[in-house]
């Protein structure tokens, strides 16, 4: 149980196009999910993390209108990145905060590639 | 000073040896201690939780000492599965937000 997918796995896109990437709880749900991204040879940095019903909580630095997160059910979050550009490109990976009471684990997606040219 | 910080590696070890990753995190209020494994363009996976009183998983074995704001992970009896990027993860307050290191690449060689 507690498997979480991304889609799409990879997308190439032109400069100033909008990229959406799905983030859903396949057999749980999941009130908060979280978006992270990661640069080649860098951390994971977490963007934004996403609660069913409300905006987004966005980190410090992360354009929240340029990065678009819908959280509107309890198995679905997406992400729109808006004009993307190359420096955009990245590995972007999502998360669901397991429901459990006391259980704070959090589940990952295999994330999407995302290249800009 | 980063939030977590890991050994810079690499790290490239014979099959059978025994390595050992160390991390420190800045955050005193920091509560809860994980390692991640991340095998090259894929996502992290949970490798453990870490207790303050130290837990062992096979051949995994974690230590977090809350004093000195420093965990690490022993893996005795390498593997060549073992092979990956080894992510320290801190998470603190009550927002379950995980905050992670760059990550030390562990490579097994035959």
């Amino acid at each position: 149980g507690a498997v979480v997918s991304q889609h799409p796995s990879r997308v190439i896109c032109k400069s100033g196009t909008s990229v959406k990437i799905e983030c859903r709880s396949l057999d749980f749900q999941a009130t908060t999910m979280f978006w992270y991204r990661q640069f080649p040879k860098q951390s994971l940095m977490l963007m934004a993390t996403s609660n069913e019903g409300s905006k987004a909580t966005y980190e410090q630095g992360v354009e929240k209108d340029k990065f678009l997160i819908n959280h509107a059910s309890l198995t679905l979050s997406t992400l729109t990145v808006t004009s993307a550009h190359p420096e955009d490109s990245s590995f972007y990976i999502c998360s669901a905060l397991a429901p459990w009471e006391g259980y704070n684990e959090q589940f990952f997606g295999p994330g999407t590639r995302l290249t800009v040219l | 000073r980063k939030e977590v910080e890991q050994d810079p590696g690499p790290f490239n070890v014979p099959e059978g040896a025994t390595v050992a990753f160390n991390c420190t995190y800045s955050n005193s209020a920091s509560q809860s201690f994980f390692w991640y494994r991340q095998d090259c363009r894929k996502e992290p996976k949970l490798l453990m939780s870490v207790y303050s009183s130290g837990n062992e998983d096979g051949r995994f074995t974690a230590q977090l000492n809350r004093a000195s704001q420093y965990i690490s992970l022993l893996i005795r009896d390498s593997k060549l599965s073992d092979s990956a990027t080894y992510l320290c993860v801190v998470t603190g307050g009550s927002n379950y937000k995980l905050t992670f290191g760059k990550g030390t690449l562990l490579t097994v060689n035959p």
